[in-house]
Parts: structure tokens; sequence; C-alpha cells
């Protein structure tokens, strides 16, 4: 079993809706990262949370740590939102990341 | 504008003609960190360092080599190149405070390299 787990892998959806990431994993952590590579290759970091929720934009990060389990959610998607979504969390030493798979999402227009 | 950057952006080599990959960043950060990114396999680190002179191997850090003599400068060795090494390379920094590895990274533009 990987140490973080995202869902869905991939996810299709229609300029609007509502988007949920969710991000699970199963060490003790103190804070997780979400990070958005976009379809040319660049990586952002979008949040770093180490408990309840964090905004910017229409992105929203949610995080339970009692749970070991973190959602990304979009509102009002949008086709430019359209890019791979990935979580990492710190490994014991703090200086190394344990890397989600990533969730690739499309919006369709 | 603060920034990683990483040359060069692409690059086709032959087997074993050694090659860097330059990675700067101009943010002051002590952590830098290099990733190779493959279909279906994610993030993976190559090596990392903390500070000056300060490198440590990460997931994947055979093929490689690494230094860091200046505290703006990671660059990426690969002494022998082998088709395997053909993948998408992330150089990223970030700073160490207090809160240690909590810190956001930053990611340079990443290096495509392809190994013939």
């Amino acid at each position: 079993k990987n140490e973080v787990e995202q869902s869905p892998q991939n996810l299709t959806a229609q300029e609007g809706e509502f988007i949920t990431i969710n991000c699970s994993y199963s060490v003790g952590i103190s804070a997780l990262h979400w990070l958005q590579q976009h379809p040319g290759g660049g990586i952002v970091s979008l949040f770093m949370l180490s408990s309840g929720k964090k905004k910017h934009g229409r992105l929203i990060a949610t995080i339970n740590i009692q749970e070991k389990h973190s959602s990304l959610h979009i509102t009002a998607s949008h086709p430019r939102d359209s890019a791979v979504y990935i979580c990492a969390v710190p490994r014991d030493s703090n200086y190394q990341l344990i890397w989600g798979a990533g969730t690739k999402l499309i919006i369709k227009p | 504008e603060a920034q990683v950057t990483q040359n060069p952006r692409y690059l086709i080599t032959v087997t074993g003609k050694k090659l860097t990959v330059t990675c700067s960043q101009n943010m002051n950060h002590e952590y830098m960190s290099w990733y190779r990114q493959d279909p279906g396999l994610g993030l993976r680190q190559i090596y990392y360092s903390m500070n000056v002179e300060v490198t440590d191997k990460g997931d994947v850090p055979e093929g490689y080599k690494v230094s860091r003599k200046e505290k703006r400068n990671f660059p990426l060795i690969l002494e022998s190149p082998s088709p395997n090494q053909t993948s998408l390379y992330f150089c990223a920094s970030s700073p160490i405070g207090l809160a240690g590895g909590y810190n956001e990274q930053f990611f340079g533009p990443g290096t495509r390299l392809t190994v013939l």
C-alpha cells in the first residue's frame, strides 16, 4: 500500500462543476502540500496546511489529521484548471516529501 | 523576480556522454532538490541538499552526482548517461526555517532529457 494515495486518478468534468480530489496518507504528519502541474509541465505549490481549511480564490483545501485525509476542492471549475494535482507529505526527516501519484483533471468547456 | 532556473530546458544526447544540468535559485533558500518524473511513477527524488557542502541521496540516486559549492547553485551531473535516464527533471528549492520541511517548495521549469 502506498503511503500517499490520491483519488481519483483521472477526472473529467464540465465547466462550472464543483471538483473534489482526495488524498489519504498512512504516515503521521504535521503538514500536507498540494501542488499543481500544468499541461506544459511546470509545477507550482498551491497550499501547505496542517489543520482545518485554506482558501485561495476558487481553490479550497481541507485536512483532517485524525483521519489522515485531505481534500482539494475547486469551485466553478474552468478549462484553465485542467492540470495534474499532486499531494505530498513530509517524511520523518521533514526534508523529504512522499509524493502522491497525482490526479489528472480535465475540465471541458 | 523570485525564481528557480534550469538549463538546458531540452537535451538530446547519446549514451555515455557526460552532461550537467544546471539549477540556480535567487531566493537564498537553504534547501535544494532534484527530482525526476516518469509516466506512471510520479515525482521521485534523486538528491537533495540542506545547505552548502551538505548533500544526501534521495530515492533514486544511482547514476547521478550533485554538488553544492554555492548556496544558489545545485547542478545535476550524469557522468555516463544511459537510456533509462531519459526523463523529465525538476529542480526545486525551499527555505528551511524552524518548521523544517513544512515549507513551500519552488520548482524550476523542468529539463526534458533524452538519452539515445
